[in-house]
């Protein structure tokens, strides 16, 4: 059961243009939800996260976009470099346990210059 | 300061082996963290330590699989009678108990199992 998914393995966007990442999530119970960044043989790192009360959160040039109705959020990276090529996971919080994170599979994001 | 440190980076083993993998979290987190991922799937969480508080083992796939963290820092995961299934990327994270959303990762420890 695929309580978070990142339906796109992967995408490709050139230097200067927006990268759009998505990400649905079936569990009601989840209120917080993170956007993570891992490079090759390294471990994730915290990107941006979102609580269930905002539909939106900026930070520099990244963007997360929550729609609750839709149980959907997404992250946009703009301009995008080509060194935010990384794998992009999705993760979600909620409930009695907020330390226990509930990742999707990831998408590959390859920024060409 | 230094970060999550994960040992060892490697491990190569034969099924039916007890195996043990240590995590150091970075000094002053109250909080750490085990995960798994395996071959093209994303983060799986396995066990959470808070404090003193009794760790949350709610993804722990099987009774081979346990736990525990010494003084309040140091975590080492173990895995008895290792399963060719049980080959994954371990990973090992930890936080301020406030941070919870912001998880500092170790590099992992790769684990296969032949």
């Amino acid at each position: 059961d695929q309580q978070v998914k990142q339906n796109s393995p992967s995408l490709s966007v050139q230097e200067g243009r927006i990268s759009i990442l998505n990400c649905d999530y079936t569990n009601s119970m989840f209120d917080y939800f993170l956007w993570y960044k891992k490079y090759p043989a390294e471990g994730p790192t915290f990107l941006i996260s979102i609580s269930s009360i905002k539909d939106k959160n900026e930070d520099g040039r990244f963007t997360v976009f929550l729609n609750k109705s839709a149980k959907h959020l997404s992250l946009h990276i703009v301009p995008s470099q080509p060194g935010d090529s990384a794998v992009y996971f999705c993760a979600a919080s909620g409930g009695t346990s907020y330390g226990k994170l509930t990742f999707g599979q990831g998408t590959i994001l390859t920024v060409h210059p | 300061g230094a970060g999550v440190s994960q040992s060892p980076s490697n491990k190569v083993t034969e099924k039916g082996k007890d195996v043990e993998l240590r995590c150091d979290p970075i000094s002053g987190h109250t909080a750490l963290y085990w995960y798994r991922q395996s071959l093209g799937q994303g983060l799986e969480f396995l066990i959470y330590f808070q404090g003193n508080s009794a760790p949350d083992k709610s993804g722990l796939p099987s009774d081979r699989f346990s736990a525990e963290r010494t003084g309040g820092s140091v975590s080492t995961l173990t895995i008895q009678r290792t399963q060719q299934e049980d080959s994954a990327v371990y990973l090992c994270a930890s936080s301020h108990r406030d941070g919870w959303y912001e998880q500092y990762f170790g590099p992992g420890t790769r684990l296969t199992v032949t």
